[in-house]
């Protein structure tokens, strides 16, 4: 079974510090994603990573960057956190582009105060 | 732009009963279909992938089914039971794209 791991369940920070989400997939696969989620806004696409230091925005990267220095490790930061970036963020693989199915982590609750 | 809707919103079955899960998309030039669970506060599961050449999907109660011309899937669930309770997604990647879009899910109950 793909496994998809994330550094924290739940995170507090303050306005203006620099926060960094961790995913860390154990299958191997080329792709990985960072969405977030929020009430009556579903899911959407912040970055994506096809390969070791490939990345490409997705439909809200403002405010984020992302890292991928190694296959298995995909990395979110926020530079300066805002309180409207409070939101739960989930982490997926896939294999590779052509099959794509995707698989989640357990996602992370980031509150900033 | 690809639009991916899910209707009801909410739906409660007693136990036992079978489950009927709509997802409508306006694109139908589509990759893929994928039906995702996700219990409260939790990251999303992979129920079924359905790639655009196939009609349908199985997987023990779970089936899906996929109509692309009229932009359709179904998830059907037999005899539900109350372990099913949670928020099901689908999500449509389009032929030209690696992007997933997601409807915004139809919460299940399933009363014991």
């Amino acid at each position: 079974d793909v496994k998809v791991t994330q550094s924290s369940r739940y995170l507090v920070k303050r306005t203006g510090e620099k926060v960094f989400l961790e995913c860390v997939q154990d299958m191997d696969h080329e792709n990985m994603f960072w969405y977030r989620q929020d009430p009556g806004l579903g899911l959407r696409l912040i970055y994506f990573s096809y390969d070791v230091k490939m990345k490409e925005k997705g439909d809200i990267p403002e405010g984020y960057s992302v890292s991928r220095e190694k296959k298995e490790r995909f990395s979110l930061i926020l530079e300066s956190a805002s309180t409207n970036q409070t939101s739960m963020y989930l982490c997926a693989s896939s294999l590779r582009l052509a099959r794509n199915e995707q698989f989640f982590g357990p996602g992370t609750r980031l509150t900033v105060l | 732009k690809q639009e991916v809707t899910q209707i009801p919103a909410a739906l409660s079955v007693p136990e036992g009963e079978n489950l009927v899960l709509n997802c409508s998309f306006t694109d139908s030039a589509i990759y893929n279909l994928q039906w995702f669970r996700q219990d409260p506060g939790k990251g999303l599961t992979s129920l079924l992938l359905i790639q655009s050449s196939q009609r349908e999907q199985t997987s023990g109660r779970l089936n899906a089914s996929l109509d692309k011309s009229s932009g359709r899937s179904t998830l059907y669930i037999a005899a539900s039971q109350p372990g099913d309770s949670a928020t099901y997604l689908c999500a449509v990647r389009r032929s030209n794209d690696y992007k997933l879009s997601f409807g915004a899910g139809t919460t299940v109950t399933v009363r014991a």
